[in-house]
């Protein structure tokens, strides 16, 4: 089956690291991704990761992926105020898929200045 | 400079009226998405267009339709809204799909609520 799972809330103070959790079951996802989304607004991707890379790095963004646990996680670096948003894992199953992501049900941060 | 327009972003029906949602880009991109987003949980895909290629999503309730006139615009039909249908409704358009990493652009969403 189709899931991913992420912890529904964190809490962080400005300048901290942040890092925001996934898991997914689908081992044959091509492509996963970080989208975030402000109140009012749509989702924006953020970053992605190809399933072959264990890491990804974009400025203030890490993405670390451990397929054999089926884990992805994002840090964010010196966390700012501006950052506080839900944050969605999505992944692109690669089993018969159609072309549709599969997203967790956002992990809310809070950066407390 | 919007690229994905949803209108209207907030949009009140009573229960068993249908109701239309509308979704357009300016990207011309050839995949168009619509999502449904229940409070506190994961956009869930309804279905999308790839061109004129229509794609349900097996789960998809009967009472959600929707059309693709032409590359810009998407609409979302449901014809007898239930209290069950009250949620976000999100568009996303994509140059090609998922299957090759390509980026999906959301539009601000469209909130129904069902009276």
């Amino acid at each position: 089956g189709e899931d991913v799972e992420q912890s529904l809330f964190l809490s962080v103070r400005e300048g901290d690291s942040s890092v925001i959790n996934c898991t997914y079951t689908d081992s044959s996802s091509t492509y996963l991704y970080w989208y975030k989304q402000e109140p009012g607004a749509g989702l924006q991707l953020l970053t992605y990761i190809f399933s072959n890379m264990d890491m990804k790095q974009d400025q203030r963004l890490t993405v670390l992926l451990n397929k054999k646990d089926k884990h992805l996680s994002l840090r964010i670096a010196d966390t700012q105020t501006g950052d506080s948003a839900i944050y969605f894992c999505a992944e692109s199953p690669g089993s018969g898929n159609t072309g549709k992501l599969i997203f967790g049900q956002g992990t809310t941060l809070q950066v407390k200045p | 400079d919007a690229m994905v327009i949803q209108n209207p972003r907030y949009q009140v029906t009573q229960f068993g009226k249908p109701v239309t949602l509308s979704c357009s880009q300016t990207l011309n991109h050839n995949v168009m998405y619509w999502y449904q987003q229940k409070s506190s949980q994961a956009p869930k895909l309804l279905f999308h267009y790839y061109d004129k290629d229509f794609n349900n999503e097996a789960d998809t309730p009967d009472n959600f339709q929707s059309r693709r006139p032409n590359t810009s615009f998407c609409f979302l039909d449901i014809r007898s809204p239930g209290l069950g249908d009250a949620a976000m409704y999100l568009c996303a358009t994509s140059r090609e799909t998922a299957l090759v990493g390509d980026e999906q652009f959301f539009g601000p969403g469209t909130r129904l609520t069902v009276l």
